[in-house]
């Protein structure tokens, strides 16, 4: 069972548009980290939230954490052809002893000229 | 400030072979993960360490270890290579348990034939 669903999987826009990918939980994360991956590269981390309620913006981003922490979002406004990859959403987990990590599956953005 | 480095970059094993793969984190990080990507999977954590000790495991089988040694450079190493362990092998570093976020390598692609 993934922990964090991502949603959705593929997503094929022009440039121009304006987009939004989600994370969804059953579990509270004390935060959620985003991550944008390119072809070949590993991921690199976009923006961290901690604070249920929380929106934070980078440029033509706007990431939002859930009031309950168990959802987050990313918007992007008016996509562009480099903000083509694939975005992670990752939470740390902690199963007993074990603290950890987990991913998301991904939402593939492909922006098309 | 250099990144995570990750060598090599590209790898093609036979089955029944043993590989490992070298990961130098970002100067000062004293963790670091080792995560398994594949398109079926996404990314799936291995394990962690912290000051050569390590903290946390992931759910593979003992064919796969790791150690880290006293300038946090880690290895791991992959023994009887089956098809199935063909993926991208990702190292990320952090300060403390990367609650925060993760610096990531590029990665080692192995292909197993």
């Amino acid at each position: 069972t993934q922990l964090l669903e991502q949603s959705p999987q593929f997503l094929s826009i022009q440039e121009g548009e304006n987009l939004t990918v989600y994370c969804n939980s059953s579990s509270v994360f004390s935060s959620l980290q985003w991550y944008r991956q390119e072809p070949g590269e590993g991921p690199v981390l976009l923006v961290t939230v901690v604070t249920g309620g929380e929106v934070k913006k980078l440029k033509r981003l706007t990431f939002q954490f859930g009031d309950a922490r168990k959802d987050s979002s990313l918007h992007i406004t008016a996509a562009q052809t480099g903000d083509t990859g694939l975005y992670l959403c990752a939470g740390p987990y902690s199963g007993g002893s074990n603290y950890k990590l987990t991913f998301g599956k991904g939402t593939l953005l492909t922006v098309n000229p | 400030k250099a990144g995570v480095t990750q060598t090599p970059r590209y790898l093609i094993k036979t089955r029944g072979q043993q590989v490992t793969l070298s990961c130098s984190p970002i100067s000062g990080h004293r963790s670091v993960s080792w995560y398994q990507q594949t398109p079926g999977q996404g990314l799936q954590f291995l394990f962690e360490y912290f000051s050569e000790t390590q903290r946390n495991k992931g759910n593979f089988p003992g064919r796969f270890s790791g150690r880290q040694f006293s300038n946090s450079r880690s290895e791991m190493n992959v023994s009887t290579l089956e098809l199935g362990d063909s993926a991208l092998y990702l190292c990320a570093s952090s300060h403390g348990t990367g609650a925060y976020g993760y610096t990531f390598g590029s990665g080692t692609r192995l292909t197993v034939v």
